[in-house]
């Protein structure tokens, strides 16, 4: 186990297409985040999961925007009719908890550009 | 919700001199401030990390303090080394009620000038 991973690293779409983008996270870790980041900007928390649960979403989230972790490992982030300011950094995070380290790991995150 | 400011958004140090940068809150509940270092084109990594219940904590150079009754938590790196040029961003969370999400800061892009 490596570590968090994401895929793809790059996306790039034209506005009005659907991307899907896929986590898949340290493999022992009950919770998975998404953030968002925008250039200049700290990651913004979007939405997590206990296991297959989804237990919050940020107002950032709009019903364009969905995700899923089905059998509670790997998460899918799916954005409907992209728009030019969906363009960011999409980070997913994995930890475990409880425990004594609640430390979040974070992937090297999917690059969206929307065209 | 949780707020967190992070000042200064740029700071310039000459190596072996010391850095220092300085976060606030404004949600009495957090009781978990990680900082984490993301270098261009890379993951955000954490570096050094704090609880409520404690004041101060160190790890070789790293150093994190934390005033719970101003609210406010500070990362000092001394002796910089040019490794060391990165952004760097504080982070605050609500650990142990089932929330552990992370609210960040704007970040610090800090520069080691040899």
């Amino acid at each position: 186990d490596t570590g968090v991973s994401q895929n793809p690293r790059h996306k790039i779409t034209k506005r009005g297409q659907n991307v899907t983008f896929r986590c898949d996270p340290i493999s022992e870790h009950n919770r998975l985040y998404w953030y968002r980041q925008t250039l200049g900007q700290g990651p913004e928390f979007l939405t997590y999961f206990q296991n297959e649960a989804q237990l919050e979403k940020s107002r950032l989230l709009s019903d364009r925007f969905s995700a899923e972790r089905p059998k509670g490992s790997f998460s899918t982030l799916e954005i409907q009719r992209t728009e030019q300011g969906d363009s960011a950094m999409y980070l997913c995070a994995s930890s475990f908890v409880p425990g004594e380290n609640t430390e979040a790991f974070f992937g090297q995150g999917t690059r969206l550009t929307v065209v | 919700g949780e707020n967190v400011e992070q000042h200064p958004s740029t700071l310039s140090v000459q190596e072996g001199d010391s850095a220092v940068i300085k976060c606030t809150y404004s949600d009495s509940a957090s009781n978990y401030f990680p900082w984490y270092k993301q270098e261009l084109g890379k993951r955000p990594q954490l570096i050094i990390d704090i609880r409520s219940n404690v004041g101060e904590k160190k790890d070789q150079r790293i150093a994190v303090t934390l005033n719970k009754t101003a609210k406010h938590f500070s990362l000092h790196i001394t002796e910089t080394q040019p490794e060391d040029s990165a952004v760097y961003f504080c982070a605050a969370s609500d650990v142990g009620f089932g929330n552990e999400k992370l609210t960040f800061g704007t970040g610090t892009r800090l520069t080691i000038i040899p």
